[in-house]
């Protein structure tokens, strides 16, 4: 069974510093897709990871894929109040085109 | 704007009537893709179906059913209400391509009294 884990679930942060969100899944998979969701709203796609390796960036947040590893990291730089939200990550199943979704990082930046 | 559209935004019925959710995908897109997201919780996935057939099923209760119509429209239908079922219900599609990126709706936020 194909699980994807985040971590941290929660994450509080001041202005300004840098932090990592873990997404780990436990099967192979080489698409990935981070989203992000502001509160009562819908979700927006933010990066869509395609290959081992791959690393695609937007403003302050870089996203990046190690097939290997099983592993994509969120990151984000000098984090600003603007980028409060729950980020998602998704791991494509082959069949059916399902996404198999983590369980979110609340992420709260504090001026 | 995801071009996916959902109706009605908000929905407040009384527990055991029955409701339908319905939902349009991007043009082109033959996926459609059902989500439950309660008060501070993640994504449940309920069904999937692709070009009018069903594809995938999540956590999907009995008194829930979805179709998926010839133009490619789709919706949700939940009947016996309960007070549990108050949640964000998301549509959301996908094109047919192997990038199966998901592009999701606005949401109908359903309350059950």
């Amino acid at each position: 069974e194909l699980k994807v884990e985040q971590n941290p679930l929660f994450l509080s942060m001041q202005e300004g510093k840098n932090y990592t969100i873990y997404c780990n899944y436990s099967t192979t998979s080489d698409r990935l897709y981070w989203y992000r969701q502001d509160p009562g709203k819908s979700l927006e796609s933010l990066f869509v990871l395609l290959s081992n390796g791959a690393v695609k960036q937007e403003g302050r947040l870089m996203a990046s894929l190690d097939t290997k590893a099983r592993l994509s990291t969120l990151h984000i730089t000098a984090a600003v109040h603007d980028l409060s939200a729950t980020y998602f990550c998704a791991v494509d199943m082959d069949s059916n085109y399902q996404l198999i979704w983590g369980a979110g990082t609340k992420l709260i930046i504090k001026p | 704007d995801s071009g996916v559209t959902q109706t009605p935004k908000h929905l407040i019925t009384a527990t055991g009537q029955r409701v339908t959710l319905r939902c349009s995908p991007r043009s082109g897109d033959l996926s459609v893709y059902w989500y439950q997201q309660s008060l501070d919780q993640g994504l449940q996935f309920l069904i999937q179906y692709y070009n009018g057939e069903e594809r995938a099923k999540g956590n999907i209760l009995e008194r829930f059913s979805a179709q998926q119509f010839p133009d490619l429209h789709s919706e949700l239908n939940l009947s016996s209400l309960e007070l549990g079922d108050s949640a964000l219900y998301f549509c959301a599609s996908s094109p047919s391509a192997p990038a199966h990126e998901q592009y999701f709706g606005p949401g109908t936020r359903l309350t059950v009294t």
